[in-house]
């Protein structure tokens, strides 16, 4: 157990809707990062936050929108689904705000299907 | 751009042999190398690391290694186990655009008993 908890573990949903994944750091933590894993895309970096501010972005749609609350805890919104949506998706977390220093440990993930 | 070319994409050996799998990365400011185990629909975990002022580091069987001229890296399994089986993925962190983790395709590795 990495001490990273997501939820939910699955979500189906359709075409067009609006979900959102939520995930909690490992206490002490202040970066939380979110990765998108398809079968053809692999691990794909979205977006980080340290500390409640956005830190670094990816390749994440415009439709996909995140922020990290001051509880640390943050979440994923997935608006305006599509087929290709479906995914699973990370949450990691690290002590620190950049690389070199950080060891990012992931959570389970949710695994998104839309239909 | 930001890449991570990873080889090869299937493993197979038998138990007892070693495993290598190998990196490149494009961007000379990177400095931290860690490699995840996945497990089917489990969660990446972290089997080992190495920052960009060591060139070895080992952990039992798992050895990494790093060339910083050639901007690749590698896994060295050895005496590898049925357990052992999983997809690995290496990584880059880019620290000039916070921690993001830039993966490899990953390696799917069998090992047969």
């Amino acid at each position: 157990d990495s001490g990273v908890t997501q939820t939910p573990k699955h979500l189906i949903t359709a075409t067009g809707q609006r979900v959102t994944l939520r995930c909690s750091p490992r206490s002490g933590d202040l970066s939380v990062y979110w990765y998108q894993q398809s079968l053809d895309q692999g691990l794909q970096f979205l977006i980080q936050y340290y500390n409640g501010e956005e830190r670094a972005k990816g390749n994440i749609l415009e439709r996909f929108s995140a922020q990290q609350f001051p509880d640390l805890h943050s979440e994923l919104n997935l608006s305006s689904l599509e087929l290709g949506d479906s995914a699973l998706y990370f949450c990691a977390s690290s002590p620190v705000a950049s690389g070199g220093g950080g060891t990012q440990y992931f959570g389970p993930g949710t695994r998104l299907t839309v239909l | 751009g930001e890449n991570v070319e990873q080889h090869p994409s299937t493993l197979s050996v038998q138990e007892g042999d070693s495993a290598v799998i190998k990196c490149t990365y494009s961007d000379s400011a990177s400095n931290y190398f860690p490699w995840y185990k996945q497990e089917l629909g489990k969660r990446p975990q972290l089997i080992i690391d190495i920052r960009s002022n060591v060139g070895e580091k080992k952990d039992q069987r798992i050895a990494v290694t790093l060339n910083k001229t050639a901007k690749h890296f590698s896994l060295h399994i050895t005496e590898t186990q049925p357990e052992d089986s999983a997809v690995y993925f290496c990584a880059a962190t880019y620290y000039n655009q916070g921690g993001k983790l830039i993966f490899g395709q990953g390696t799917e590795l069998s090992v047969k008993p």
